[in-house]
């Protein structure tokens, strides 16, 4: 399946660094989110964008930043982040926010050292 | 918000038994949906459940809507090795989908 693409796969970062995550998808879908998947939390919804506008922000740290440049592409950018955010981090789109199944990405695996 | 409660969290079976996941909200739900994530790998859409009372199957999959839409399930029958991995659902509605928190299964050869 390469409906939807992300990289870097794996990242390993220190706390003082700055990554970003990015996510391509090519349905030609209007809406794309972030998730954060964890032991503890095991689908936890960051952001949404539809049609490149942020319609849904779940109380996420301000050290997590999103960018949506087209509807194509979304990037997660990443700085000072904490141990406890290491996790697998997936993308995802559908054709709309409501009612439509979502294709999700490979993820990538985030170690905050 | 809309939250829905996924049971069990762990099911382990022999490979052959049946197993069965069950999805619940205090909140009538416009629709439900079903997802797979096989060990390692990433979620992928099953399928959508709409109507009031509605059954779909896939195989050995069967998955129900209830009559009030507020609970759900997939059930499976004679599981094989292939069908491991953790199941979810997710409400949809008017918002972006509510996930629940996944039943894990595996099965034992």
């Amino acid at each position: 399946e390469t409906g939807v693409t992300q990289t870097p796969r794996h990242l390993v970062m220190g706390m003082t660094n700055k990554k970003s995550l990015k996510c391509e998808q090519h349905l030609g879908h209007n809406a794309m989110y972030w998730y954060k998947q964890s032991a503890k939390k095991p689908l936890e919804l960051m952001f949404v964008y539809s049609l490149e506008e942020r319609v849904e922000n779940n109380s996420v740290p301000s050290r997590f930043s999103p960018e949506c440049p087209n509807s194509s592409h979304l990037f997660l950018h990443l700085h000072t982040l904490q141990p406890e955010d290491s996790a697998l981090y997936l993308c995802a789109s559908s054709q709309g926010t409501a009612s439509y199944e979502q294709y999700f990405g490979p993820g990538t695996r985030l170690t905050v050292t | 918000g809309q939250q829905v409660m996924q049971i069990p969290q762990y099911q382990h079976v022999q490979e052959g038994e049946d197993f069965t996941t069950y999805c619940n909200s205090s909140t009538t739900l416009s629709n439900i949906q079903w997802y797979k994530q096989r060990p390692g790998g990433h979620p992928v859409f099953l399928i959508q459940l709409v109507k009031s009372g509605e059954v779909k199957k896939q195989k050995r999959l069967t998955f129900q809507f209830g009559e009030a839409k507020k609970n759900s399930s997939l059930h499976i029958t004679a599981t094989q090795t292939t069908d491991v991995g953790t199941y979810f659902c997710a409400a949809s509605g008017n918002t972006p989908l509510v996930f629940g928190k996944g039943t894990r299964l595996s099965v034992i050869a």
